[in-house]
């Protein structure tokens, strides 16, 4: 079974510049998960999606992230514009849901993004 | 509230073992445990539900303790693969599971030959 992909893998901006990451998460999972992870901490939770539908963005920082799930499937986070803080590996996983049960999340390579 | 892990760093020798905690202020609904190697994707470990359950996988296994409400991962007998960074992920017991994680800062796990 194919994992989480994720692209691009590694990305070089410059601050106020805008960046975008895409996910496409294991078949048939409904959640898809988007994590900042800065380095030597552990990921911390952006967004969430169940199908189309947007579960919980309260830690989403609204002024300059978005993200977006059109048909339920690949995932977009976008960030605009970028500050030096949001130097992190984003990181995208993806769980099956059934019934409000938790089920392990299954996680991408992520984006390295570094912005200079 | 992030949880809390300790020890933070630990140093072993091939074939000694390890525990690892992780404990929450806030009553939890469940425990994730994940590792992560260097430069990649942190990789599923195991789920503990409150109940007090123990699970096991090969030579790793967790205890979660409701009452006190910490969780513990058991390494035995470490392997130098076990090298990495260990991660407790939690549910919050606020009427069900399916939600994101709120993950500790991490415990480095260095196994020597």
């Amino acid at each position: 079974e194919a994992g989480v992909a994720q692209s691009p893998r590694y990305k070089i901006i410059e601050k106020r510049q805008s960046v975008a990451f895409w996910c496409n998460p294991i078949s048939g999972h409904a959640t898809l998960y988007w994590y900042q992870q800065i380095l030597g901490q552990g990921p911390k939770l952006l967004i969430q999606f169940q199908n189309n539908g947007v579960v919980d963005d309260s830690q989403l920082p609204k002024d300059r992230f978005s993200a977006e799930r059109l048909k339920g499937v690949d995932s977009t986070l976008k960030i605009q514009p970028a500050k030096l803080e949001d130097s992190a590996v984003y990181l995208c996983a993806s769980s099956i849901t059934s019934g409000g049960s938790t089920y392990e999340q299954y996680f991408g390579p992520g984006t390295r993004l570094t912005v200079t | 509230q992030q949880p809390v892990q300790s020890p933070q760093a630990v140093i072993l020798r091939e074939g000694e073992d390890a525990v690892i905690n992780c404990s929450s202020s806030k009553a939890l609904y469940s425990v994730h445990w994940y590792r992560q190697k260097h430069g990649e994707a942190p990789v599923f470990l195991m789920i503990l539900l409150k109940g007090g359950e123990q699970k096991g996988h090969e030579k790793i296994s967790a205890s979660f303790n409701e009452k006190k409400q910490q969780s513990s991962l058991y390494l035995t007998a470490s392997q130098l693969s076990y090298s990495g960074t260990y991660f407790c992920g939690t549910e919050w017991d606020s009427g069900g599971g399916a939600d994101g994680l709120t993950f500790g800062k991490g415990t480095h796990l260095i196994i020597q030959p």
